[in-house]
């Protein structure tokens, strides 16, 4: 059981070229997420998936697109990658929460990124 | 989404009880408390969760007092190990949660 996994852990990329992260979990979990994560600040949300073939937006969705073809993964890609999105990414997933609770989720090693 | 205020950063030594007080006035009825925990290089951990009063397992405790327009994350007896960032979430799924990860609090402890 490997639990979130994420490739590659790290990447550089020059402006304007493009890339996808992938996010794979092995826990048949129905919710992922892909967050950023800039030096000394908390994660902020790009975007998520609450089953497979859906996606929605987050707090900073600009830049990225996504893909839920599986369930078991969750793609995130830059299309024409920016010097601002140079951070750290980090996908997490979890089970559907009862009615009305929060989720408790598992996130990945993360991926770092830099783009020149 | 309820917005949260934490200390930016406590400092404790090896040994010593630390608490961590979050603010979230504008809790909805049915939010949830969350605590996460990260360490350098790592993705956030799950510490713990509750509703209200208190929660304990075998990391931490959760205190949640009635209005619970706050809470308080409980570390007994801290080690070097604790040394991390904590945050805390406030929020619920309605078909997809929206987590809002704040800045966190750094915590150093000391030997």
């Amino acid at each position: 059981n490997a639990g979130v996994t994420q490739t590659p852990k790290f990447r550089v990329l020059k402006t304007g070229q493009s890339m996808t992260l992938l996010c794979a979990q092995d826990m048949n979990h129905e919710y992922m997420y892909w967050y950023r994560q800039d030096p000394g600040m908390g994660l902020r949300l790009i975007h998520y998936s609450v089953g497979e073939g859906t996606t929605a937006k987050g707090e900073v969705p600009d830049g990225y697109n996504v893909s839920r073809l599986k369930k078991q993964n969750f793609l995130l890609g830059l299309e024409s990658a920016a010097p601002s999105q140079t951070s750290v990414y980090f996908c997490a997933s979890s089970h559907a929460p009862l009615s009305g609770a929060a989720d408790t989720q598992y996130f990945g090693p993360g991926t770092r990124l830099t783009v020149l | 989404l309820a917005k949260t205020t934490q200390p930016i950063s406590m400092d404790s030594y090896e040994g010593q009880e630390v608490n961590i007080t979050c603010s979230h006035n504008n809790i909805a009825t049915n939010d949830y408390i969350t605590w996460y925990q990260q360490f350098p290089s790592q993705g956030p951990r799950f510490i713990i969760q509750g509703y209200k009063t208190k929660v304990t397992n075998e990391v931490a405790s959760l205190f949640i007092p009635a209005d619970r327009k706050s809470s308080t994350l409980s570390l007994p007896r801290v080690s070097l190990s604790d040394t991390a960032v904590y945050y805390c979430l406030v929020g619920r799924n309605t078909g997809g949660f929206k987590t809002i990860f704040g800045a966190g609090t750094r915590l150093f402890v000391k030997a």
